[in-house]
């Protein structure tokens, strides 16, 4: 079964420095879609950035980019010049093929913290 | 405003009690979703409704009834509810690409998530 897995449960950083939110995934496709979404205290999930596994350059939005190593089964978040707002909990989520296919599969998230 | 909104924002209901949790999106989207979330567990998905029809079922209780009655509005009817019940209850919605039900692994559509209803169960 596919399984995504955060091992950080929390993270500091210090405002203005660069943070990576770390990701690993398990699944035998070749076809999956990445996703990392924040959640802040209001409670909506909010949609960051997307990869496809067969994308050869990592994705960029803005402050963030995807660090995609298909071979290790990783997709780190990084977070470039932390600001106060970027304090919420992130969570890497995943499309699969099979019985599920083309839904969203989430790991149990980070809670990053933004140091003044 | 993400263009999906739920209500109501909170809920405190007792395990007799009938209620309801909705959902509409603005974005004209063609999928909408219920998830559950629970402290300390991942997202949990229930229900997948693709052009009003459900698709997916994850498992879910029958105590949890959805409707969808058009492509806009979501429904979470809830009935003799357990305090495991007690969560955050997210509504999100995406268009799909391909045919009606179909989707990719690669599809890239993101889902676009409501802030919740977060439910307690006494």
């Amino acid at each position: 079964a596919q399984k995504i897995t955060q091992t950080q449960p929390g993270m500091f950083v210090q405002e203005k420095e660069a943070v990576t939110l770390d990701c690993t995934y398990d699944t035998s496709d070749q076809s999956y879609g990445l996703f990392w979404y924040k959640q802040p205290s209001s409670g909506e999930m909010i949609f960051l950035i997307y990869q496809g596994s067969y994308d050869e350059q990592n994705a960029t939005e803005g402050r963030y980019s995807l660090n995609f190593q298909k071979a290790r089964k990783s997709a780190n978040l990084v977070i470039s010049a932390s600001q106060l707002g970027d304090s919420a909990m992130y969570f890497c989520a995943m499309r699969f093929g099979g019985g599920s296919q083309g839904n969203l599969i989430f790991g149990k998230g980070t809670k990053l913290s933004v140091k003044p | 405003e993400t263009g999906v909104t739920q209500t109501p924002r909170h809920l405190v209901m007792g395990m007799t009690n009938k209620k309801s949790l909705k959902c509409e999106q603005h974005l004209g989207h063609n999928a909408m979703y219920w998830y559950k979330q629970s402290a300390k567990k991942p997202l949990e998905l229930m229900f997948v409704y693709n052009f009003k029809e459900q698709t997916e079922n994850n498992s879910v209780p029958s105590r949890f009834s959805p409707e969808c009655p058009n492509s806009s509005h979501l429904f979470l009817h809830l009935h003799t509810l357990q305090p495991e019940d007690s969560a955050l209850y997210l509504c999100a919605s995406s268009q799909e690409a391909g045919d009606r039900g179909v989707r990719t692994p690669l599809d890239s559509s993101e889902a676009f998530f409501g802030q919740g209803t977060r439910l307690t169960v006494v």
